[in-house]
């Protein structure tokens, strides 16, 4: 199970955004990985690794952790960064497991 | 560039079934997994299983074992879900996406097919 937290988070641009994903147990930071969804679109990935960007992404996005406990940062906000995140699992057992989502809008 | 293309919306009546269609293109299909990933109305992302297309072997979600089928046909480089025995609670868009192997994530993705459920 991957619980994120905050739920909700309310931001203003340039601020800077930290997401949390916790694992119900030790996980390998090899397969975690965050997504971002705007409306009416598809994911797009972000980060993978726990913390290798994605072909793209700007460097604003990074990510941390092991363990447990898992961190996406957005340093500074875009307009274009107001959006749902994702984080997610890969376990050989279970397969792929996401966390709940964390939005993230506009103060 | 890597492009996956899915099927139309559909609306089915309960105890029906769907299949969802995925054209991929940019890439070697073969060297990928696709996986099929849904999202019900205003919820979260919900991963059903995934497919390795080189040799057609397949792995679910728990939940949906025995209801859902993933297929693919190199020689059109398409890849299909059909799932059994719908009920209102699948009522979701369906996404398709391409299994990074080095990432073991999901890197590319279709649009999005709405399945319907309703009597």
């Amino acid at each position: 199970v991957l619980t994120q937290s905050p739920g909700t988070l309310s931001l203003s641009p340039g601020e800077r955004a930290t997401l949390s994903c916790r694992a119900g147990q030790t996980v390998s930071s090899s397969y975690l990985a965050w997504y971002q969804q705007k409306p009416g679109q598809a994911p797009r990935l972000l980060i993978y690794s726990a913390s290798s960007r994605a072909t793209g992404i700007p460097d604003r996005f990074s990510g941390s952790g092991s363990g447990k406990d898992f961190i996406l940062s957005i340093s500074r906000l875009e307009p274009e960064d107001f959006a749902v995140y994702y984080c997610q699992h890969y376990d050989s057992s279970s397969g792929w497991t996401f966390g709940q989502g964390t939005k993230v809008e506009l103060k | 560039q890597v492009h996956l293309v899915q099927s139309g919306g559909e609306v089915k009546k309960p105890g029906a079934s769907v299949k969802v269609s995925c054209k991929a293109s940019g890439y070697t299909f073969s060297h990928y997994g696709i996986a099929w990933v849904r999202q019900a109305p205003g919820q979260g992302l919900e991963w059903m299983g995934w497919i390795l297309p080189y040799n057609g072997k397949t792995d679910f979600a728990e939940n949906l074992q025995g209801r859902v089928t993933m297929t693919t046909d190199t020689s059109t480089n398409t890849a299909s879900m059909e799932l059994r025995s719908l009920t209102s609670d699948d009522t979701a868009v369906y996404y398709c996406a391409r299994v990074d192997p080095m990432a073991v994530a999901f890197d590319s993705w279709g649009q999005g097919t709405l399945v319907t459920v309703s009597s």
